[in-house]
């Protein structure tokens, strides 16, 4: 079965501190995608990132990096000097990828960031 | 390019009740997903369709659900006899098909639904 685990429930750091989000993931695939999704008060999820597990090259787009490593089946999400605008709850989500399927979502249960200024 | 919209946004109702809502995807998706969120929670896989057909439904979605996407484009969820249960965060996304693995679902803003 598949599985997405966010450990961390709630983070609170002061504006320009960097965080680190986890997510460790299960899965009997050998192809698979895993997700970063950002939710902010407003409530509309905005997709952040998309990687497939033959990838595990970092990625960094701005304040935001994340690191992939299969090993130890986990996709972590760093932003870097954080602002009060990151505030939201971020998901981490798997996907199947095999031919037919149909890509559903597998969430997280979310990581709430709360940003201080 | 519009986003993905939903109606209502808010909707409350009391027990027994029938509620229908509705997903209007991006255009040019043919991939339409429905999920449900409840508070302090992810996201949880409710249905999917490509294109008109429904090609997958969670065990979540009991006999009182139902859902539709006439022609491939908008799409709707009718709940039947609401329980308080119910009451959630329905989330639709779309998609549309590569042959490059799963492509980012862009989401809605939401139908919450509370029933009484």
């Amino acid at each position: 079965a598949q599985k997405v685990t966010q450990a961390q429930t709630e983070i609170s750091v002061v504006e320009k501190e960097d965080v680190t989000l986890d997510c460790v993931y299960e899965t009997r695939d050998t192809t698979y995608y895993l997700f970063w999704y950002k939710q902010p008060p407003s409530g509309e999820l905005v997709f952040l990132i998309r990687r497939n597990s033959f990838d595990e090259q970092n990625e960094i787009s701005g304040r935001y990096s994340w690191n992939f490593q299969k090993s130890t089946s986990s996709f972590n999400f760093t932003i870097t000097a954080s602002q009060v605008v990151d505030s939201a709850v971020y998901f981490c989500a798997l996907s199947e990828a095999r031919g037919g399927a149909t890509n559903k979502l597998i969430f997280g249960t979310g990581t709430l960031l709360a940003v201080q200024p | 390019d519009t986003g993905v919209s939903q109606d209502p946004r808010h909707k409350i109702t009391k027990r027994g009740q029938n509620v229908t809502f509705r997903c209007d995807p991006i255009s040019e998706h043919n991939r339409l997903y429905w999920y449900r969120q409840t508070l302090g929670q992810g996201p949880e896989f409710l249905t999917y369709f490509q294109n008109e057909a429904q090609l997958e439904k969670s065990r979540l979605l009991s006999d009182r659900f139902s859902a539709e996407r006439p022609k491939g484009s908008f799409s709707t969820l009718e709940i039947q006899r609401t329980e308080q249960g119910d009451s959630a965060m329905y989330l639709c996304a779309s998609s549309h098909t590569s042959g490059q693995g799963p492509n980012e679902q862009f989401f809605g803003p939401g139908t919450r639904l509370t029933v009484l």
